[in-house]
Order: C-alpha cells, then sequence, then structure tokens
C-alpha cells in the first residue's frame, strides 16, 4: 500500500524557515517525480512545486520561486520542502503527491501558520 | 503558464440526478488533464487522468472527457457522497503544472 507522511508543519514568525518532508513507502520511490500541493483554509489547491525521480529536476510555482527548494533523498524515500522568508500569504496545509504526473497518491496534509 | 478555469463555481444538484462539470484550459494541454474530487478535511482523490480514465477503485458513474482546451467531468447519477469539490488539472508541462479553482457540489 502506498503511504505518504508529511512532517514538520507548525507555528512561524512571518520571515522564519520551515522545513517539511514527507516519508514514502509502498512503492519504488526512487522511480517517482514528487511533487507539492499546498491549499488555504477554504481554498482551491495550488501547486507549488515537483522534483523528477533521480532529483535533477526540480520547479516552483511563481508565487515561492526563490523562497522555497524542494530535494529529495532517494536512499531514505523522502521528499522534503525547505520553506524561507515565509509570509502570512503561505499558511496553508500542504500536501506532498507521487507524480505519475497526475498525482495518483497523497499525503494527509502538514499545516503551516505564518504569524506573529 | 497554463491557466485554468472552471464552470460552474457552485452547483446545486439532487441526489439522483446527471451533472456535468467544466474545465479550460488556457492552452492546449492535449488530453494531459485528471480531476480530483475533495471532502472536507481530506486530501484530494485522484478520480480520472489523461482526460478519459478511470483511476484505480473510481465508480463507473464518474467520467471524463475532452482533449485540447475544453474538457468535462460528467456524474451519471449523483449518490450521496459525491457530494464535495472537483478540481481539473494539468499536466502537459512536466512537472510545471496548475489547478483549476474548483466546483463545489452542493446539495439541492
Amino acid at each position: 500500500e502506498v503511504q505518504l507522511l508529511e512532517s514538520g508543519g507548525g507555528l512561524v514568525q512571518p520571515g522564519g524557515s520551515l522545513t517539511l518532508c514527507c516519508a514514502a513507502s509502498g512503492f519504488t520511490f526512487s522511480t517517482y517525480a514528487m511533487s507539492w500541493v499546498r491549499q488555504a483554509a477554504g481554498e482551491g489547491l495550488e501547486w507549488i512545486s515537483s522534483i523528477s525521480d533521480r532529483g535533477g529536476s526540480t520547479y516552483y510555482a511563481d508565487s515561492v520561486r526563490g523562497r522555497f527548494t524542494v530535494s529529495r533523498d532517494n536512499a531514505n524515500n523522502t521528499v522534503c520542502l525547505q520553506m524561507n522568508s515565509l509570509r502570512a500569504e503561505d499558511t496553508a496545509t500542504y500536501f506532498c503527491a507521487r507524480d505519475k504526473p497526475s498525482f495518483d497518491n497523497w499525503g494527509q496534509g502538514a499545516l503551516v501558520t505564518v504569524s506573529s | 503558464e497554463i491557466v485554468m478555469t472552471q464552470s460552474p463555481a457552485t452547483l446545486s444538484v439532487s441526489p439522483g440526478e446527471r451533472v456535468t462539470l467544466s474545465c479550460r484550459a488556457s492552452q492546449s494541454v492535449s488530453s494531459y488533464l485528471a480531476w480530483y474530487q475533495q471532502k472536507p478535511g481530506q486530501a484530494p482523490r485522484l478520480l480520472i487522468y489523461d482526460a478519459s480514465t478511470r483511476a484505480t477503485g473510481v465508480p463507473g458513474r464518474f467520467s471524463g472527457s475532452g482533449s485540447g482546451a475544453q474538457f468535462t467531468l460528467t456524474i451519471s447519477s449523483l449518490q450521496s457522497e459525491d457530494f464535495a469539490v472537483y478540481f481539473c488539472q494539468q499536466y502537459y508541462l512536466w512537472l510545471r503544472y496548475s489547478f483549476g479553482p474548483g466546483t463545489k457540489l452542493e446539495i439541492k
């Protein structure tokens, strides 16, 4: 069974940093691209970043480019999202998803709250 | 950047009705289009990929159609568990994806 489990969410002050990670199991992690999607409360889904299967290619939405960095560790079946210079508008639930490239499996989400 | 739009934003329907949701892309995305269902407090669930292929375990009452820039998701006979928000997503641009704003199905 495919499982994706996010960790690292929490409360952070504006301008601060936070790193989310997603632990994958139940599939050959190194053969799939992975993506991060966020959702502010009551809002829609926003794709924010993807990383290729070997990590050689990464892409970001304009809203986070230059502030967020996606990385992966195929030896440990983990993908992480380092978030710097956080803003109030980054407050959201962050999901990791397996990239088929449609997103066929999702984590349960990690809540990030940016507030003073 | 490919911009996705969906209509209507909200649809009030009765159980048993047939519904059609629309999704449009700002440029052709060929058939690289997926539909997701999301219920409150849950992660999205993949329903349809490649515009018309049902994901594993998705009931046959869900069907997708379209290609290019215009797509539809049809639910042939609404069940109580189908009341949710539906999002479309393009994956035409590898690793540079985008979602539509969603259509909320409400009980009439």
